[in-house]
């Protein structure tokens, strides 16, 4: 059984910046391209970006391209986001979810972000 | 950008037909998938590649997608059905969810 538990979260100034991280167990993690997704409070999941096995690949939602970058350390079975140059609308919760054949099979309980002054 | 359109909400009694569509361009062409999500809890895939359920879902969960359409049926709908349901489908490499459905059950 897969484990993804995010972590990082926390309250930041607009404009500022945060790195969250999720850590994986219980499967080969390398093998799996992972994703990010927030959920805004009330609202609907929004796909974040994704990552492929080796870190070559990465895709990105257009509202935070050139601001957040995603990435993944395969020896530590972790998984990352940095967000910088942060806005009010990208509070949410963001969850980790691991990819299988363009599904999400697994998710995280996800870590809260929130952006207020 | 690609857009997946759901009706906001669908009311259901208990053993009946729940149906939720997903509407967006060619979707047919895609795959479609479907997640369940409880307040305060994570989402949960229920269908994958249109149809596929995985395991511990229940047989009442079944997909299918064709034309601009993909849609969830829930046969026997039960109470413990009650949840917000989201389609999902990838366009040029980036991940696409749809506008989300309440299912409630009464």
């Amino acid at each position: 059984e897969v484990q993804l538990v995010e972590s990082g979260g926390g309250l930041v100034q607009p404009g500022g910046s945060l790195r969250i991280s999720c850590a994986a167990s219980g499967s080969t993690f390398s093998n799996y391209w992972m994703s990010w997704v927030r959920q805004a409070p009330g609202k609907g999941l929004e796909w974040v970006a994704n990552i492929k096995q080796d870190g070559s690949e990465k895709y990105y939602v257009d509202s935070v391209k050139g601001r957040f970058t995603i990435s993944r350390d395969n020896a530590k079975n972790s998984l990352y986001l940095q967000m910088n140059s942060l806005r009010a609308e990208d509070t949410a919760v963001y969850y980790c979810a691991l990819e299988s054949f363009k599904h999400f099979d697994y998710w995280g309980q996800g870590t809260v972000v929130t952006v207020s002054s | 950008s690609y857009e997946l359109t759901q009706p906001p909400s669908v009311s259901v009694s208990p053993g009946q037909t729940a149906s939720i569509t997903c509407s967006g361009d060619k979707l047919g062409d895609k795959y479609a998938c479907w997640y369940q999500q409880k307040p305060g809890q994570s989402p949960v895939l229920v269908i994958y590649q249109d149809t596929k359920r995985p395991s511990g879902i229940p047989e009442r969960f079944s997909g299918s997608n064709s034309g601009n359409t993909a849609t969830l049926t829930i046969s026997g709908t039960q109470t413990m059905d009650e949840a917000d349901y989201y389609c999902q489908a990838w366009d040029s490499s980036t991940g696409v969810f749809g506008t989300g459905t309440k299912v409630t059950v009464l």
